[in-house]
């Protein structure tokens, strides 16, 4: 079936550091999403990628979207200790079908 | 002044009871979602209404059962529980032309005893 592999699944930073988590799909993706679960909360949408070779910026946040819409990356520059938790990318390969959630990537960082 | 709610927060009980779970949001959204969340934390969808009707149901047992009585609310019904159903599950909106921006609510952690 369609599935959405995303790596690593855990990393370990200094704070400071960056920290970049990809997600990978085997065929073309209509769009991809990505959200943010803290430890114990529930997952907060942080934005959508629609076009081929997109790049957004959110702060110290940079979403890519991949040429050939099969790949995503979500990179953090400077970590903070706010940046804990899990990262999810989220991929539909319609506008109209349900999105398929990556198992995340699980961000945690020493002070 | 939640946007997404459910209740209960947390649900311990034994193999064999029924238990619902029940979600309202009042973003005014058209789409509503269960989704459910193991322990690896894979998140997983299980279905989807638009406007009181079905429109996603994903391979969950018959003994899962959501039910729609308006476009605010979504609740989740489960018959016979095993002990693989513990869980978190997750109740989510999101409008019908942004049906990908997903707003989810705080989750209810169910442990079938």
């Amino acid at each position: 079936g369609q599935q959405v592999m995303q790596i690593p699944q855990y990393q370990h930073v200094q704070e400071g550091e960056d920290f970049t988590t990809y997600c990978n799909s085997s065929t073309t993706l209509s769009n991809i999403q990505w959200y943010k679960q803290r430890p114990g909360g529930h997952p907060v949408f942080l934005i959508q990628l629609v076009k081929s070779g997109e790049v957004k910026k959110q702060k110290r946040l940079t979403f890519q979207f991949g040429e050939a819409k099969k790949n995503s990356s979500l990179h953090i520059t400077a970590t903070q200790t706010t940046d804990v938790g899990t990262y999810f990318c989220a991929g539909s390969y319609s506008s109209a079908s349900k999105i398929i959630f990556g198992s995340g990537t699980r961000l945690s960082i020493r002070p | 002044d939640t946007a997404v709610s459910q209740t209960p927060k947390y649900l311990v009980t034994q193999m064999g009871n029924d238990k619902s779970i029940k979600c309202e949001q009042n973003l005014g959204h058209d789409t509503m979602y269960w989704y459910k969340q193991d322990s690896k934390k894979f998140l997983k969808i299980m279905f989807s209404y638009n406007n009181k009707e079905l429109i996603i149901n994903e391979t969950v047992p018959n003994r899962f059962s959501p039910k729609s009585p308006d476009k605010a609310h979504l609740n989740l019904h489960i018959n016979s529980l095993e002990l693989g159903d513990s869980a978190v599950y997750f109740c989510a909106s999101s409008q019908l032309d942004r049906a990908h921006e997903q707003y989810f609510g705080p989750g209810t952690r169910l442990t079938v005893t």
